[in-house]
């Protein structure tokens, strides 16, 4: 079952903060975060396991509530680079390698 | 390194023909994903191999479908008849070990006319 992400599209202005937020209606055990620009392959951000853990490099972190079933990435000071389109990935706690993505969500940034 | 490779990147044929997407995914990875990627269902696992061996195919969409792993260097995607709603993106995709970054090939671009 697809996961599911919202916002689907977000526009802003550069310097803004952005969350994404993913949502699974199975138990996780592994979060993957991509971000895929127009045209090209997707490109790993990070992975964040069972367990409540937070990560974060540069402006762009995440948190994953294994409870709620429940990931958010969140953009701070969001550049113009940061423009693309973000899937979260999803194991499940099955013990398989299988990576469901989400929806997707759009996010624009302007000057 | 080199990363993922497929091909072609690009590809456009007639309902009916036979299209064969190929993939060499990064030295020393032990798995292999093919997904498929249209603006209605985003991105779709198709098949995955570990060690060669086909795990799941559950998203194989029909018959028309197979996928194929004959080394560790090289793996097939091939459509045969195919058909205007095949007309997708397809990405090969690779990975070391269970859960780790997968990283993604530049994707094959299928056009059926």
């Amino acid at each position: 079952q697809q996961p599911v992400q919202s916002p689907q599209a977000v526009i802003l202005r550069e310097g803004e903060d952005a969350v994404i937020n993913c949502s699974s209606s199975k138990a996780l055990y592994s979060v993957h975060w991509y971000r895929q620009k127009h045209g090209e392959a997707p490109i790993f951000l990070m992975i964040l396991l069972k367990g409540g853990e937070q990560k974060g490099h540069d402006k762009i972190s995440a948190s994953f509530n294994e409870k709620k079933q429940q990931s958010s990435l969140y953009l701070t000071a969001s550049q113009l680079s940061y423009s693309g389109t973000y899937f979260c990935g999803l194991q499940d706690d099955g013990g398989n390698e299988k990576l469901t993505f989400g929806t997707g969500t759009r996010l624009t940034i302007i000057p | 390194d080199a990363g993922v490779i497929q091909s072609p990147r690009h590809e456009v044929t007639e309902m009916g023909q036979e299209v064969t997407l190929r993939c060499k995914p990064i030295s020393g990875h032990d798995y292999l994903f093919w997904y498929r990627q249209t603006m209605m269902r985003g991105l779709e696992l198709l098949i995955y191999f570990n060690n060669n061996v086909p795990i799941d195919d559950s998203g194989m969409p029909e018959d028309r479908f197979s996928a194929k792993m004959p080394n560790a260097s090289f793996s097939t995607l091939k459509i045969q008849p195919s058909e205007p709603r095949d007309s997708a993106v397809y990405f090969c995709a690779s990975s070391y070990g269970r859960i780790t970054t997968i990283y993604f090939g530049e994707g094959s671009w299928l056009t059926v006319v």
